[in-house]
């Protein structure tokens, strides 16, 4: 099983519509967690951090947190074509704060 | 100003060279991470330093070799390159090994031919 899973998409939603990425982990005592956008030949980009259960809002991401269930998701609301990009879920885990990335999830914004 | 700047950008080198890749961050950051994304753009984690200590060095070959002279710096210098060397390095900061997120650097492409 993979450590830290998500879809590798492409997810294609219409702008304006809210688009909603997923990811799960396998470590159940991982503890920090975040989401990074990543534009084709370009360097990731920290957008959201969360750390405890519930919900986290920064304009218009939000960033979801279940730990019991062992997932954490990214909502984008008002979506736009400059939000397609590929969103990296990562998780740290392990005694020795290792950050584990996910596949990545493409979100492609049709106009 | 940029925060965590890597040089160079690109890298062609034939297999067998010895190549080294150099990193910066100006943020005043405690920890610093080597990572390698390949061409299926999955990122792994390679290394994180702590204040110039290793505190994570994952199954990667000892051909790599990192290196932090100060807790601002923090090199990789890569033996006998390999055709499946070929992938984006990227650097990284954060504030500690505790969980912040990290800020990365504009990454090196290597390939190997």
């Amino acid at each position: 099983q993979k450590e830290v899973e998500q879809n590798s998409g492409p997810l294609s939603v219409p702008e304006g519509a809210i688009a909603s990425l997923n990811c799960t982990y396998s470590d159940r005592g991982s503890q920090s967690f975040f989401w990074y956008r990543q534009y084709s030949g370009k360097s990731p980009e920290l957008i959201m951090s969360i750390y405890s259960n519930g919900d986290k809002e920064d304009g218009r991401f939000t960033a979801q947190l279940n730990k019991a269930s062992q997932y954490v998701s990214l909502l984008i609301r008002d979506s736009q074509p400059s939000d397609s990009a590929t969103y990296l879920c990562a998780v740290i885990t392990g005694g020795y704060q290792k950050v584990t990335f996910g596949i990545g999830t493409k979100l492609q914004v049709i106009p | 100003d940029t925060a965590v700047s890597q040089t160079p950008k690109y890298l062609v080198t034939q297999m067998g060279n010895d190549k080294s890749i150099k990193c910066e961050q100006n943020l005043g950051h405690d920890t610093m991470y080597w990572y390698k994304q390949d061409s299926k753009k999955f990122l792994k984690i390679m290394f994180s330093y702590n204040n110039k200590e290793l505190i994570i060095n994952e199954t990667v070959p000892n051909r790599f070799s990192p290196k932090s002279p100060d807790k601002a710096h923090l090199n990789l210098h890569i033996n006998s390159l390999e055709l499946g060397d070929s992938a984006v390095y990227f650097c990284a900061s954060s504030q500690d090994h505790l969980g912040g997120g990290a800020f990365f650097g504009q990454g090196t492409r290597l390939t190997v031919v």
